[in-house]
C-alpha cells in the first residue's frame, strides 16, 4: 500500500491565488520530508528539504517566501504556493526520507495548474 | 554543479528483448545510486539501489551496474513487457548531502508487442 499520500491530485485556480499542497507520511514518522518539481519532459528538481521542527532548507535559486514549507509534525508537511502565477504551473511532489540511506518513497504528485 | 545525463530522452524496444539505459555523471563521487520508474502523472517509484562499492546488483528481471571510473550505471530490463513501458530515473546521493538526491533526466523506454 501507499507510504505516502499527497494531496491534492490536482488543483486548478487563477493567478494570484495561494495554493497548500499536504504530503503525509502513512507508514512511519518522518522527521524529514523532501518537495520537488517537475516540469514536462524534464527531471525532479528539488526546492527544499523539510524538517520536522525547524525551517526547511532550501535549494539554491529557490524562493522561501514564495513556497512555504511547514512541517509540524512527524507525519505531515505542507508546501504553499503563495500568489502563484502561471509560471509555478508544475507537478510537485513529495517524498518521505528513508533511514539509512534507504530509498525515498514519493507521493503521487500535485498537478498546479495556474491560469 | 553535478552533471546527470541519461543516454536517450525515447527508448523503443521490442518485447522480449534487453532494455539498456544508462546515467552517466559529472562533478559528483556518489555514495549510492538508485533507480526508479515513473509512469505518467504520478511520483517515482524506487526500484533498485546500488552502493558505491558494489558492482552489480539485480532484482528478477532487473539488473544495475555501477562504475565509479566510468562514472556510469548501466540499468537493465531482461525479457522485457509492454508493461515496461515508463520513464526511468536514475538518482544519485551521497552522505555529505544530507541524503538528498540529485535525478536524472530520465529516459522514456516504450516496449512494443
Amino acid at each position: 500500500g501507499a507510504v505516502v499520500s499527497q494531496h491534492p491530485s490536482r488543483v486548478i485556480c487563477k493567478s494570484g491565488t495561494s495554493v497548500k499542497i499536504e504530503c503525509r507520511s502513512l507508514d512511519f514518522q518522518a522527521t524529514t520530508m523532501f518537495w520537488y518539481r517537475q516540469f514536462p519532459k524534464q527531471s525532479l528538481m528539488l526546492m527544499a528539504t523539510s524538517n520536522e521542527g525547524s525551517k526547511a532548507t532550501y535549494e539554491q535559486g529557490v524562493e522561501k517566501d514564495k513556497f512555504l514549507i511547514n512541517h509540524a509534525s512527524l507525519t505531515l508537511s505542507t508546501l504553499t504556493v503563495t500568489s502563484a502565477h502561471p509560471e509555478d504551473s508544475s507537478f510537485y511532489i513529495c517524498s518521505v526520507k528513508g533511514v539509512n540511506n534507504q530509498p525515498q518513497h514519493f507521493g503521487d504528485g500535485t498537478r498546479l495548474s495556474i491560469l | 554543479s553535478q552533471k546527470i545525463e541519461q543516454n536517450s530522452e525515447a527508448l523503443n524496444i521490442q518485447e522480449g528483448k534487453t532494455a539498456t539505459l544508462t546515467c552517466n555523471y559529472t562533478n559528483y563521487s556518489p555514495a549510492y545510486l538508485q533507480w526508479y520508474r515513473q509512469d505518467p502523472g504520478r511520483g517515482p517509484v524506487f526500484l533498485l539501489l546500488i552502493r558505491e562499492n558494489e558492482k552489480e546488483k539485480r532484482k528478477e528481471r532487473l539488473k544495475v551496474t555501477f562504475d565509479t571510473t566510468l562514472k556510469q550505471s548501466l540499468f537493465h530490463i531482461t525479457a522485457s513487457q509492454p508493461a515496461d513501458s515508463a520513464t526511468y530515473l536514475c538518482a544519485l546521493g551521497a552522505t555529505d548531502t544530507g541524503n538528498q538526491f540529485y535525478f536524472g533526466t530520465g529516459t522514456s523506454l516504450t516496449v512494443i508487442p
